[in-house]
């Protein structure tokens, strides 16, 4: 199975400001026939269930607020909030569906200093 | 608007097997593949697998195969995961989630509790 590594386990960032999560995969994620790479980002809140975010790395969900941006191929990616909001307290998760095996990454905890 | 609603929460003695509905509604159910994700409390993601609704065809994580079975009913739109032979690690909260790039739309949880 591809291994989702994620950095930092978790962080504390000031209302405004950038928050950056990295996610790391054991192998490409980047899909030849497309040259896309199958990887996700979700949202989860307390007692929620998960939210996705972003798909192919970069495509935002509709609906899903612009400061919420992703990048990344192959096996290095980046979620990245550019002014974080205090609605966005959450853990951030990874996803890749390259295989048919999907795995997760251990998630990122975001929180307001 | 397209709604995954789970049946509700369970508890399970060790050994025993467990059936999670999820039903969908708002969209044509056989267009899309289901996957079922658990979290126990406290911890991260983890898949077990998907079901295309169309075709019945499945596949399962490692982890569970042998153990777990998804089905589904198109009359009623409805998906199931089954898990057998239960232990307390299996206490979790079981989601379906709607398959198209990444899990777009998510069942609320069911909650399996695992308990003698």
């Amino acid at each position: 199975d591809i291994v989702m590594t994620q950095s930092p386990d978790s962080l504390a960032v000031s209302l405004g400001e950038r928050a950056t999560i990295n996610c790391k995969s054991s192998q490409s994620v980047l899909y030849s026939s497309n040259n896309k790479n199958s990887l996700a980002w979700y949202q989860q809140k307390p007692g929620q269930p998960p939210k996705l975010l972003i798909y192919w790395a970069s495509t935002r969900k509709s609906g899903v607020p612009d400061r919420f941006s992703g990048s990344g191929s192959g096996t290095d990616f980046t979620l990245t909030i550019s002014s974080l909001q205090a609605e966005d307290v959450a853990i951030y998760y990874c996803q890749q569906y390259y295989t048919s095996s999907w795995t997760f990454g251990q998630g990122t905890k975001v929180e307001i200093k | 608007q397209v709604q995954l609603v789970q049946s509700g929460a369970e508890v399970k003695k060790p050994g025993a097997s467990v059936k999670v509905s999820c039903k969908s509604s708002g969209y044509t159910f056989i267009s899309y593949d289901i996957n079922w994700v658990r979290q126990a409390n406290g911890q991260g993601l983890e898949w077990m697998g998907w079901m295309n609704p169309n075709t019945g065809t499945t596949g399962y994580a490692q982890k569970f195969q042998g153990r777990v079975t998804m089905t589904r009913n198109t009359s009623i739109s409805t998906a199931y995961m089954e898990l057998n032979s239960l232990t307390s690690e299996d206490t979790a909260v079981y989601y379906c989630a709607r398959t198209s790039w990444g899990l777009d739309y998510w069942g609320q949880g069911t909650l399996v509790t695992v308990s003698s």
